[in-house]
């Protein structure tokens, strides 16, 4: 059974400092793995998709990597903004399966 | 394009009513995803259809929930006889391939049983 982990579970840092948020998937088998960030009371807004076959996705100031076997892959933030402030989201989609299983997130706040 | 269209956004049933929650999917999409939010909780996959087709539906609870997803028409998720545990938000999302190109999710339903 595919679990996905996250950390950490929250993370307070003053504007302006590059950060990294962790995600973790116990079944290596997958066949892309998605991060999303999800603000107070709204729905889910996908940020980078990386397929399996994939190193690494940029969008802006984003970065995320993956590395398929050891199941583990990272969002980089650079340069954070108080914008940024959110529920980051990571989730897994396994191979013959259109599930996707979810972390329970990392709640990002950027402080001005 | 308009993104999944989720509605309504909040809705209030008293124990025991019926609860229907609409998805319609972005242009384009044929498969439809319904999601759980507890409180505290991550997202838990409930089921997946295609065009009246209920492809796995592993994540419903066997009793009281249904869903459907009509030829015309957006998809349904229908809970009967609400209990207190069903307040939670509903997250549908919806993809135009085996999620080649990844899943988009709407706005969710955030359903408060009273």
């Amino acid at each position: 059974k595919q679990e996905v982990t996250q950390i950490p579970a929250a993370l307070s840092v003053p504007e302006g400092e590059n950060l990294v948020l962790n995600c973790s998937f116990t079944d290596s088998a997958i066949y892309n793995l998605q991060w999303f960030r999800q603000d107070p009371g709204k729905g889910l807004t996908s940020l980078l998709l990386i397929q399996s076959s994939q190193r690494e996705q940029t969008s802006g100031r984003l970065n995320a990597s993956l590395d398929k076997s050891s199941g583990r892959s990272t969002l980089y933030i650079a340069a954070s903004q108080p914008g940024d402030s959110a529920t980051y989201l990571c989730a897994v989609s396994q191979g013959g399966s259109e599930k996707l299983v979810f972390g329970k997130g990392t709640k990002l706040t950027v402080n001005p | 394009n308009a993104g999944v269209m989720q509605n309504p956004r909040h809705l209030v049933r008293r124990r025991g009513q019926e609860a229907r929650l609409r998805c319609s999917p972005m242009k384009g999409h044929s498969h439809v995803y319904w999601y759980r939010q507890l409180p505290e909780e991550g997202l838990k996959f409930m089921v997946y259809l295609q065009k009246e087709n209920i492809i796995d539906e592993s994540g419903m609870p066997k009793e009281r929930f249904s869903a459907e997803f009509p030829k015309e028409g957006p998809s349904i998720l229908r809970i009967q006889q609400v209990v207190r545990g069903d307040s939670a938000a509903y997250f549908c999302a919806s993809s135009p391939t085996l999620l080649t190109e990844g899943a988009f999710f709407g706005q969710g339903t955030r359903l408060t049983v009273v």
